[in-house]
This record gives structure tokens, C-alpha cells and sequence, in this order.
């Protein structure tokens, strides 16, 4: 267990539903990232939260919308999503310093989401 | 835009064999150099984490190098073993948007030890 949780593991959605993906911290980290990890490609960074503020989005399209209500949740809201979202989707934490504003330890990853998108 | 090399993209060696696996950035600007380990279906395993001001660190049998002059990184792996076998990712991190950090992920190398 890494201390980074995402529910659920597998998700079979239509292109019209809505549907959202979960993560939580347990390691008191204070920022929070989405990754994105397609086959045959490098895992892209989607949103980063540090201290509850949303600090990076890295042209991800708005049928992806984060919300990070506090330092141990986070959220990825899907909706109208096309089959070539379909991915892994990973969610990881690390703990920025504020006197340097980047991370110099560890970033821990949950298991991810494995999402299919018919 | 930083860009990430992994080489080789796969790797089948035997039991016992001490290995290398190399990464490669094109900007040397970076806050520091990670490698995971991934197993097939979960998420990443953070393994060493090398600040830009340093040149290696080691856990075990793990040893890895990094020369930010030549934006070059080595993973080297002690006398291997069937669990070591997954994907080995070398991420870089530099300056993201706001202040944080970003890091950029090669596209990793799937390592197979056979027993």
C-alpha cells in the first residue's frame, strides 16, 4: 500500500454517461496530481492541486473536470468522454515545500483507474 | 519542451545478471530524477529519487546515476531476479505552471528476468 487510494479500479462507461473517479491520501501530503496513462505512450500529466489550489491543467479537454475539496481528496469528473479516453488513469501525491514551490521527495501513486469508454 | 528517452523500450536477461537501463532529457533544467518500477495493471513505485544537485543514490541492489550535464540518467540493477520483472519509468522534474512541479515520463523499458 503506497498511502494513495483511487475507487474505483475498473470502469465501463458509454460515451453519455457521467460518472466520477475517487482518490485519497493518507500520507499528509499537501499536493495532488491526475496522470494519464494510454498505451504505447508516456503518462501525461492532466491537473495538478497544491494546497487545494488547482495550479496546472495541461490543455485537457473540459469533459474532464477536477475538484479538490481538501488536501486528502480529489476528484475527476467524466462526462460525454470518446472512446480514446480510455486509458489508466493515476492519481499521486507528493508534499511541496513552500519556500522552494516544487516537490524534492517522493511522489506516491495510487493504483489507478482502469477506464474503458464504448 | 523537456522530452524523455528511455532505451531499450524492452529487455529480457537471466537470473543473476546485473543490468543497466538508460534514460535520456533534453533539458537540463530539472528540479531532480526519478525512477518507478510499474507492474502490469498498477500504478507506480516510486524506487530512487535524485535531487538535480546530486550525482547517484542506492537502495539495495538499485543504483542510480544522474549527469545533468549531459542529461543523462542510469538505472543499475544488481544481480537480477524474476521479481524484478515490470516496467522501469524514468521521470524528470522541472517547473510547471504556478510555481509547481511537473514531471515528464519517458515511455519506460519492460524488463524480464528469466528464472
Amino acid at each position: 500500500e503506497t498511502g494513495v487510494t483511487q475507487t474505483p479500479r475498473h470502469l465501463v462507461m458509454g460515451m453519455t454517461n457521467k460518472k466520477s473517479l475517487k482518490c485519497e491520501q493518507h500520507l499528509g501530503h499537501n499536493a495532488m496530481y491526475w496522470y494519464k496513462q494510454s498505451a504505447k505512450k508516456p503518462l501525461e500529466l492532466m491537473f495538478v492541486y497544491s494546497l487545494e489550489e488547482r495550479v496546472e491543467n495541461n490543455s485537457v479537454p473540459s469533459r474532464f473536470s477536477p475538484e479538490c475539496p481538501n488536501s486528502s481528496h480529489l476528484f475527476l469528473h467524466l462526462h460525454t468522454l470518446q472512446p480514446e479516453d480510455s486509458a489508466l488513469y493515476l492519481c499521486a501525491s507528493s508534499h511541496i515545500t513552500q519556500d522552494r514551490g516544487h516537490s524534492n521527495e517522493k511522489l506516491f501513486f495510487g493504483s489507478g483507474t482502469q477506464l474503458s469508454v464504448l | 519542451k523537456q522530452e524523455v528517452t528511455q532505451i531499450p523500450a524492452a529487455l529480457s536477461v537471466p537470473e543473476g545478471e546485473n543490468l543497466v537501463l538508460n534514460c535520456s532529457f533534453t533539458d537540463s533544467a530539472i528540479y531532480n530524477l526519478q525512477w518507478f518500477r510499474q507492474d502490469p495493471g498498477k500504478g507506480l513505485t516510486s524506487l530512487l529519487l535524485i535531487q538535480s544537485s546530486q550525482r547517484e543514490q542506492t537502495s539495495g541492489r538499485l543504483n542510480a546515476s544522474l549527469d545533468k550535464s549531459s542529461g543523462r540518467s542510469t538505472l543499475y540493477i544488481a544481480a537480477s531476479q524474476p521479481g524484478d520483472s515490470a516496467t522501469y519509468l524514468c521521470a524528470v522534474g522541472g517547473e510547471g505552471q504556478g510555481g509547481s512541479e511537473k514531471l515528464v515520463f519517458g515511455k519506460g523499458t519492460k524488463l524480464t528476468v528469466n528464472p
